[in-house]
């Protein structure tokens, strides 16, 4: 049973403006959630992360928002560019264990000019 | 920066074959996992290791063999392979509190 959720598979956004990737979990033991950005070909590579004693995370463009009440955490990038287009996904963990996470199917985003 | 490092990139198995997908970190990471992608789905834990000497299953395990002999080297070894491991396999290694690094992946073909 998948225990973390990204019910968007694909996204389209102009440049410029703002991209709001969604994610849902539903295993309450996870405290550790990430983000990573993956292009055709290439491995994933961490974009962002966040712990649960925090609610926001923020760097440069990115922005990860943690609701625990209602098991969501977004990842907003302001503003995207055509070099964000890729597929992002989402992952969690409990403990803080840094090397057995949850991914998410992943959203697929694309940037156009 | 070699990073995590996977051999081969590609590959093709015949139905009952094995064989090893290496993946070695110069990273001095603690931690190594093996996960395998599939069309439409997300990342899948195959298995994991914590140290030297140490490996533990994932969600996927059946079908799969590890070792972890040294820090830098986590092969993957496929005992009999089947057309339902036709899967793009990612490595990767982290360290305490530090996000996992994944290798560029091996693409493995079962016909």
């Amino acid at each position: 049973d998948q225990q973390v959720k990204q019910n968007s598979p694909s996204l389209s956004v102009q440049e410029g403006r703002i991209s709001i990737l969604n994610c849902d979990y539903t295993n309450s033991m996870f405290d550790y959630f990430l983000w990573y950005k993956k292009y055709p070909a290439e491995g994933p590579t961490f974009l962002i992360s966040i712990s649960s004693i925090k609610d926001k995370n923020e760097d440069g463009r990115f922005t990860v928002f943690l609701n625990k009440s209602a098991k969501h955490l977004s990842l907003h990038i302001v503003p995207s560019q055509p070099g964000d287009s890729a597929v992002y996904f989402c992952a969690a963990s409990a403990g803080h264990s840094g090397y057995a996470l949850n991914f998410g199917k992943g959203t697929s985003l694309l940037v156009t000019p | 920066n070699a990073g995590v490092t996977q051999t081969p990139k590609f590959q093709v198995l015949k139905t009952g074959q094995s064989m090893t997908l290496q993946c070695a970190q110069d990273m001095n990471h603690e931690y190594m996992s093996w996960y395998r992608q599939d069309p439409g789905m997300g990342l899948r834990l195959i298995h994991y290791s914590v140290g030297a000497g140490i490996t533990d299953q994932g969600e996927v395990p059946n079908g799969y063999n590890v070792s972890r002999s040294t820090t830098e080297d986590f092969p993957l070894r496929l005992l009999s392979a089947a057309p339902s491991q036709t899967s793009v396999y990612f490595c990767a290694s982290s360290s305490l509190y530090s996000p996992l690094h994944f290798g560029n992946g091996t693409r493995l073909t079962v016909t």
